[in-house]
């Protein structure tokens, strides 16, 4: 089986840098994803990471350890819109497992 | 445009009433997937189907059913048995084999049972 800890909640302010880690276990792991959803909304992808190291994309940036299996995503300049949740997922062979999320509020 | 549609966005159902959810894709994806979302909580994977005409459980699949006739549809049926059907529901796509790290969500369903 698979499961996921991540934070519950995270509280920042605009500009600031904020990081949001994920710890998993799994059967078969073949790499680590996160999405973002706002409230009530879709979640969209942001980021996946098959291999140790730092993925960077604009603001966020993804970082994966297959020897601690741990990651994290970064986000940085934080703009009030990325008040959400973000998910981390596990990659199996064909489906996605996903942690509880973690919901990060952003103030002024 | 490409997308995902679900419909209806809100559905109201009485107790022991069978209801069908809809999911449309047009991304011409083979997988396609249904999740379940509680308040506060992950996505729990219902079913998914990596072809037409298959399809597999997924980690909380007792009380539903779906069917994948065309690659472009998905349905979802909660039944009577499922105990407590109420809940947020994401159908999602993907590119099959190599892909499918990357899904794409429709808008959700919120199914309140009363």
């Amino acid at each position: 089986g698979q499961s996921l800890e991540q934070p519950s909640e995270v509280t920042a302010v605009e500009g600031a840098i904020v990081q949001i880690n994920c710890t998993y276990q799994t059967s078969g792991f073949y790499g680590l994803s996160w999405y973002q959803q706002h409230d009530g909304g879709a979640p969209t992808f942001l980021s996946y990471n098959a291999l140790d190291g730092l993925e960077e994309t604009g603001r966020f940036s993804s970082f994966l350890s297959r020897s601690d299996s741990y990651g994290y995503l970064l986000l940085q300049e934080l703009q009030m819109k990325d008040s959400a949740s973000y998910f981390c997922a596990v990659r199996g062979y064909s489906t996605l497992t996903f942690g509880k999320g973690t919901m990060l509020l952003v103030s002024p | 445009d490409g997308g995902i549609t679900q419909s209806p966005k809100y559905l109201f159902r009485k107790e022991g009433q069978n209801v069908t959810l809809s999911c449309e894709q047009n991304l011409n994806h083979d997988a396609m997937y249904w999740y379940r979302q509680d308040p506060g909580q992950g996505l729990r994977l219902i079913y998914y189907s990596q072809i037409v005409n298959d399809f597999q459980k997924g980690d909380i699949a007792e009380g539903y059913s779906v069917s994948r006739e065309k690659k472009e549809s998905f349905p979802l049926t909660v039944t009577s048995a499922q105990k407590n059907p109420t809940a947020f529901y994401l159908c999602a796509s993907s590119f099959r084999q190599g892909g499918f790290n990357e899904q794409f969500f429709g808008p959700g369903t919120r199914l309140t049972v009363l």
